[in-house]
C-alpha cells in the first residue's frame, strides 16, 4: 500500500523567512495530493492540493511542487506570519480507491516573530 | 450544513464502556471518512463509506470497532468495551465524489474520546 514520508518533524523560521516541508510517497498510482494545517485542537484545513497532472500550483504564499518522476511533492510558504505556526500534514490518495487519504507524519512549524 | 459536524466534541468513558461518535457530512457529499489521530500524531485511516455502503473498511480493528451511516441520519462510529488505548481524537471527513480527477475531503472539528 501506499506510505507516505514527511520532513522535517519540525521546522523553525524567524518571521518574513520562507518555509518548506518534503513529503515523499510510494505508490506511483497516487494521483491526488492535499496539505493540511491542524492549529491546536482543531480539525485539519486544507490549505493547497495538487494532481498528477499539474507540476506547480501557488496561492498567494502558498505553493506546492510535484515531481511525479522522483515521488515527491513539497509545501513552499513564503513571507511567513506568526499565524503560520500550526501542524502541517502532506497526504497521498489514489482517486479511483474512494479517495482515502494516506498521511505524512506531520510537519510543527513554528514561526518566530 | 456546510461543514461536517462532529459529536460529542468530548467524551470520557471507563475501560470497558461503549463509546459513540457521530457525524454529519456536508449536505450532498457521498463519501465518508473516519479518521484515528493519537496524541497530534499522525492519521490512522479507519473505514469509508459511499452513500450508507461500506468503501473501505481496511483500517477498522475487527473487534469492538463498528461504523455505520445510514439514510436521513448522522454516520456513527461505535467502540464498545473501549481500551485505554482507544484514547484519541476521532476525526470525520467528507467528500463530494472521488472521480477520476481527484477529490476534495473536509475534516470536521474531531470528538476527542479519553478512556480512563
Amino acid at each position: 500500500g501506499e506510505n507516505v514520508e514527511q520532513h522535517p518533524s519540525t521546522l523553525s523560521v524567524q518571521e518574513g523567512d520562507s518555509a518548506v516541508i518534503k513529503c515523499t510517497y510510494s505508490d506511483s498510482a497516487s494521483n491526488y495530493f492535499p496539505w493540511y494545517k491542524q492549529e491546536l485542537g482543531k480539525g485539519p484545513q486544507l490549505i493547497i492540493d495538487i494532481r498528477s497532472n499539474v507540476g506547480e500550483k501557488k496561492d498567494q504564499r502558498i505553493a506546492v511542487t510535484l515531481n511525479k518522476t522522483a515521488k515527491h511533492f513539497s509545501l513552499h510558504i513564503t513571507e511567513t506570519q506568526p499565524e503560520d505556526s500550526a501542524v502541517y500534514f502532506c497526504a497521498a490518495s489514489y482517486s479511483n480507491q474512494g479517495g482515502k487519504l494516506i498521511f505524512g507524519q506531520g510537519t510543527e512549524l513554528s514561526v518566530k516573530p | 450544513g456546510e461543514e461536517v459536524a462532529q459529536t460529542p466534541k468530548h467524551l470520557v468513558r471507563g475501560e470497558g464502556q461503549k463509546a459513540k461518535l457521530y457525524c454529519a457530512p456536508i449536505k450532498g457529499h457521498s463519501y465518508v471518512f473516519w479518521y484515528q489521530q493519537v496524541l497530534k500524531n499522525e492519521f490512522k485511516f479507519l473505514i469509508s463509506f459511499q452513500n450508507e455502503n461500506v468503501f473501505d473498511e481496511t483500517g477498522m480493528p475487527k473487534e469492538r470497532f463498528s461504523a455505520k451511516c445510514l439514510p436521513n441520519s448522522p454516520c456513527s462510529l461505535e467502540i464498545q468495551a473501549t481500551k485505554l488505548e482507544d484514547s484519541a481524537v476521532y476525526f470525520c471527513a467528507s467528500s463530494l465524489t472521488s472521480g477520476t480527477t481527484g477529490n476534495t475531503i473536509y475534516f470536521g472539528e474531531g470528538s476527542w474520546l479519553t478512556v480512563v
